[in-house]
């Protein structure tokens, strides 16, 4: 069974400060998708990374993907308020049963 | 991105009641997916959707429990049968596009229950 561990469960930065999300995946996946979450609403689609090596940004959101490590980062740089929120990371695996196993999400809030 | 409506949005239900969720989407898909998301927690697949095909349901998810329907390739329905408390939760109809390509996996606004 896949499993899939995010980590930190719970973070609280300061405005202007950098930090990482780490996503750590147990067996071998064709995909891995970041989602965001605010409260009461559903999921956004931040990234979807397909390769090792592969890296995406927007705004201040980078994700990149080590499929040797089995290891995805989120890294925020000069967070902003509007960042809080709770991140999910994805993992898909399987061919024609393909699925998606979720991360427990990293609740972030920025303060100001 | 595709465009994933979810009827109810939220409902409050009595115990030992059942419950139909729609999930219209705007475009045809091969696969959607029903998960269920507990208060604070984070998402877990219920059961895989195929048109054409019996709904594949995860460990710990009975199809007695949460029948499916996938009539075409844009409507699904989830029931909630004989609900209890535990069931309350939100529940998120979702897709993927481009499967092929990015694959990537687009929700639908979800529908939040309470069971009294």
């Amino acid at each position: 069974e896949l499993k899939v561990e995010q980590n930190p469960l719970f973070l609280s930065m300061q405005e202007g400060k950098n930090y990482t999300i780490y996503c750590n995946y147990s067996t071998t996946s064709d995909r891995l998708y970041w989602y965001r979450q605010d409260p009461g609403k559903s999921l956004e689609s931040l990234f979807v990374l397909l390769s090792n090596g592969a890296v995406k940004q927007e705004g201040r959101l980078m994700a990149s993907l080590d499929t040797k490590a089995r290891l995805s980062t989120l890294h925020i740089t000069a967070a902003v308020h509007d960042l809080s929120a709770t991140y999910f990371c994805a993992v898909g695996y399987g061919g024609s049963n393909y699925k998606l196993t979720f991360g427990k999400g990293t609740l972030l809030t920025v303060n100001p | 991105s595709a465009v994933i409506s979810q009827k109810p949005s939220r409902d409050i239900c009595q115990r030992g009641t059942s419950l139909t969720i729609q999930c219209q989407v705007d475009s045809q898909v091969t696969m959607m997916f029903w998960y269920r998301q507990q208060p604070g927690q984070s998402l877990t697949l219920i059961a895989t959707a195929n048109q054409g095909s019996e709904a594949t349901y995860e460990s710990g998810f009975v199809i007695d429990k949460f029948p499916i329907s996938r009539p075409n390739l844009t409507f699904s329905t989830l029931t909630v049968s004989n609900m209890s408390p535990e069931d309350s939760s939100i529940y998120l109809c979702s897709v993927i596009r481009d499967r092929g390509g990015t694959g990537e996996l687009f929700f639908g606004e979800g529908s939040r229950l309470t069971v009294l």
